[in-house]
């Protein structure tokens, strides 16, 4: 079975500094997907970013961008120039490469941005 | 349309009670997932639908609980005889626009029920 571990259920950080959120991940499988949720109070959950397994290449989407280290299965989010808009909860999550399999998710880290 | 609506977002009911939920996919989706989501947690998988078949079940969805998707558009989610450990937010997702050929792809989150029972 597919776990997905996030071991820093809070951070903090200022406006405009960078952070690193960490996930690793534990499957048999070659072909995956990973991703990163976004999910304010109180609002719904939305993509921050998706990295496919076979792809050596890591993720970027503008200001956040991922280290997808495949053999230690680790998938980290780094969060460039922070924003108070960035305050939530992150869920790292993944998801088999196979028609209709459900997301795993971690247990989420909670990041807030302070002025 | 604008994405995935869910009705109603908060639900409060006492123990016992039978309750039932509404998710509306982005409409061109083919699959359609329910979550459940409690303090503090991931989001758990419960059920998964393709078009109108139910194909997956997690062991999480007890007898009390049955979901459908009548005609491969909304989806309901009913749980019978509601207990306090059923507290929690309940989230649907869709996926995969139809006629796409791919495997997988990004899912796509309504804004949840939160259920109370007292």
């Amino acid at each position: 079975a597919q776990t997905v571990t996030q071991s820093q259920p809070e951070m903090s950080v200022q406006e405009a500094e960078t952070v690193t959120l960490s996930c690793t991940y534990d499957t048999s499988e070659n072909n995956y997907y990973l991703f990163w949720y976004k999910q304010p109070p109180s609002r719904q959950m939305i993509l921050v970013i998706r990295q496919e397994a076979y792809k050596q290449q890591n993720a970027t989407e503008n200001r956040f961008s991922v280290n997808f280290q495949k053999a230690a299965k680790s998938f980290s989010l780094k969060i460039s120039d922070s924003q108070l808009g960035d305050t939530a909860m992150y869920f790292c999550a993944f998801m088999m490469y196979q028609a209709g399999t459900a997301l795993i998710f971690g247990k989420g880290t909670t990041l807030s941005v302070s002025s | 349309d604008t994405g995935v609506s869910q009705d109603p977002r908060h639900k409060i009911t006492k123990r016992g009670q039978n309750v039932t939920f509404r998710c509306d996919p982005i409409s061109e989706h083919n699959r359609l997932y329910w979550y459940r989501q409690t303090l503090g947690q991931g989001p758990e998988f419960l059920t998964y639908f393709q078009n109108e078949a139910q194909l997956e079940k997690s062991r999480l969805l007890s007898d009390r609980f049955s979901a459908e998707r009548p005609k491969g558009s909304f989806s309901t989610l009913e749980i019978q005889r509601t207990e306090q450990g059923d507290s929690a937010m309940y989230l649907c997702a869709s996926s995969l626009p139809r006629g796409t050929f791919i495997l997988q792809d990004e899912q796509y989150f309504g804004p949840g029920t939160r259920l109370t029972v007292t």
